[in-house]
């Protein structure tokens, strides 16, 4: 599975977007971008993930840039609820080998 | 919120003892997961399994061992448990889609103490 850098803390003020970038620079065709978040001590929690195509949905957009070396995820208009450690993975889907390894994440923390 | 859930919650044992921490599932997904967090270290992949007594090693699997009789229960074994396996442990569920794997949903931990 290809590895993913993210930084390891940012901040974003309530009510703005929060723009959490990822690199991963050796994905290959047949891997997929997660994003995942963990608030507190709970289990992680899916946000969206994507093949090549920006995507949408009710809770962030996704945006892979066209050689698929990187990502954001937005999260349009952060709230308090919104500090987290965010998490970006990139997985193979087929067979045997659908895992997912996390990293160490970003921690996001929104400020009022 | 999806039906997985862990058992204990909460456990304290001596070193050298075993160990075995439940994860049932009601959602008859395929693929079951056990991960460890630690302070500093995010999540790692200690088992997974891809189907009824199809299990694969992740990142960290030594001094654990995995079984899935049924597809709705994922065992984790601590053989002989360790200090250095204190930690808080996680089960995930996920069932693959035509678009990759669908999301995977969390249980809400189990945290194990090693004295």
């Amino acid at each position: 599975d290809a590895k993913t850098t993210q930084p390891t803390s940012m901040d974003c003020a309530e009510g703005r977007a929060a723009n959490l970038p990822c690199n991963h620079s050796t994905i290959s065709g047949n891997e997929y971008v997660y994003w995942y978040r963990q608030i507190h001590s709970q289990g992680p929690q899916y946000i969206i993930h994507g093949l090549k195509n920006n995507e949408t949905n009710e809770m962030a957009s996704l945006i892979i840039t066209e050689d698929r070396k990187s990502s954001t995820l937005i999260l349009p208009h952060a709230t308090l609820r919104d500090t987290a450690v965010y998490y970006c993975i990139v997985s193979y889907y087929g067979g045997a080998t659908n895992k997912l390894i996390f990293g160490t994440g970003t921690l996001l923390a929104v400020q009022p | 919120d999806a039906g997985i859930t862990q058992s204990p919650r909460h456990k304290v044992t001596e070193t050298g003892t075993p160990v075995t921490l439940r994860c049932h599932q009601t959602e008859n997904h395929r693929y079951m997961y056990w991960y460890r967090q630690d302070p500093g270290h995010g999540l790692r992949l200690i088992h997974y399994s891809y189907g009824v007594k199809d299990t694969d090693k992740g990142e960290v699997s030594d001094g654990y061992s995995v079984s899935r009789s049924k597809t709705e229960d994922f065992l984790l074994t601590l053989e002989s448990a360790t200090s250095s396996q204190t930690s808080v442990y996680f089960c995930a569920i996920s069932e693959p889609s035509g678009r990759g794997i669908t999301e995977a949903f969390f249980g809400q931990g189990t945290r194990l103490t090693v004295v």
